[in-house]
């Protein structure tokens, strides 16, 4: 199975902050690598497919990039609903497999 | 509008059984796959199987903890998945998720999650 890593784990950050999450493959995976936003008790929200794809209806202060094993997820412009968990997930092989998560939090 | 509505969990005995339900609406159900997943308390997202649409043969794959017991189904008359956990262990227990799947069989990904049902397997 790939592994996924992500870092860092955690992050404190303000409204209106850039904040940058990384995410690593244990092998090469292309493009395939999605990001999920989770809140608590709710269910994952896909944000974006593909490494760099906009999911509709997720705002443009989302973005994403990499291939081959390294991938970042960049939120522009931190606002108040964005504080939340962050997945990174492959679907390069079966079976897809997930980040441990990023929790982001207000500092 | 997309929906996914699970259905089905509660609390079970270890070695017992437990059918799941994912009801769909606002989508063509038939022309996609979909995908169990299940997130135990605190934890992270783990993948649980996903059944691919009639027209790739409606096979499926599961993950390895999972694989003989349990068994992922589709009744396209009704728009609905179904999860049939058999042999239920203590380590099963978590909110069990459905989802659509998007994209091409290439390029896939997880595009619409349903609420989610807990599922507390315990003596």
């Amino acid at each position: 199975d790939i592994q996924m890593t992500q870092s860092p784990s955690s992050l404190s950050a303000s409204v209106g902050d850039r904040v940058t999450i990384t995410c690593r493959a244990s092998q090469s995976i292309s493009s395939y690598l999605n990001w999920y936003q989770q809140k608590p008790g709710k269910a994952p929200k896909l944000l974006i497919y593909a490494a760099s794809s906009l999911q509709s209806g997720v705002p443009s202060r989302f973005s994403g990039s990499g291939s081959g094993t390294d991938f970042t997820l960049t939120i522009s412009s931190l606002q108040p609903e964005d504080f939340a968990t962050y997945y990174c997930q492959q679907s390069y092989s079966t079976p897809p497999t997930f980040g441990p998560g990023t929790k982001v939090d207000i500092k | 509008e997309v929906q996914l509505v699970e259905s089905g969990g509660g609390l079970v005995k270890p070695g017992r059984s437990l059918r799941l339900s994912c009801t769909a609406s606002g989508f063509t159900f038939g022309d996609y796959a979909m995908s169990w997943f299940r997130q135990a308390p605190g934890k992270g997202l783990e993948w649980v199987g996903f059944i691919r649409s009639k027209a790739y043969g409606g096979t499926t794959e599961y993950a390895a903890s999972v694989k003989g017991r349990f068994t992922i189904s589709r009744d396209d008359s009704k728009s609905i998945a179904y999860l049939q956990m058999n042999s239920l262990k203590t380590e099963d227990t978590a909110v069990y998720y459905c989802t659509r799947v998007g994209g091409t069989v290439v390029t896939y990904y997880f595009d619409y999650w349903g609420q989610g049902t807990l599922v507390t397997v315990s003596s």
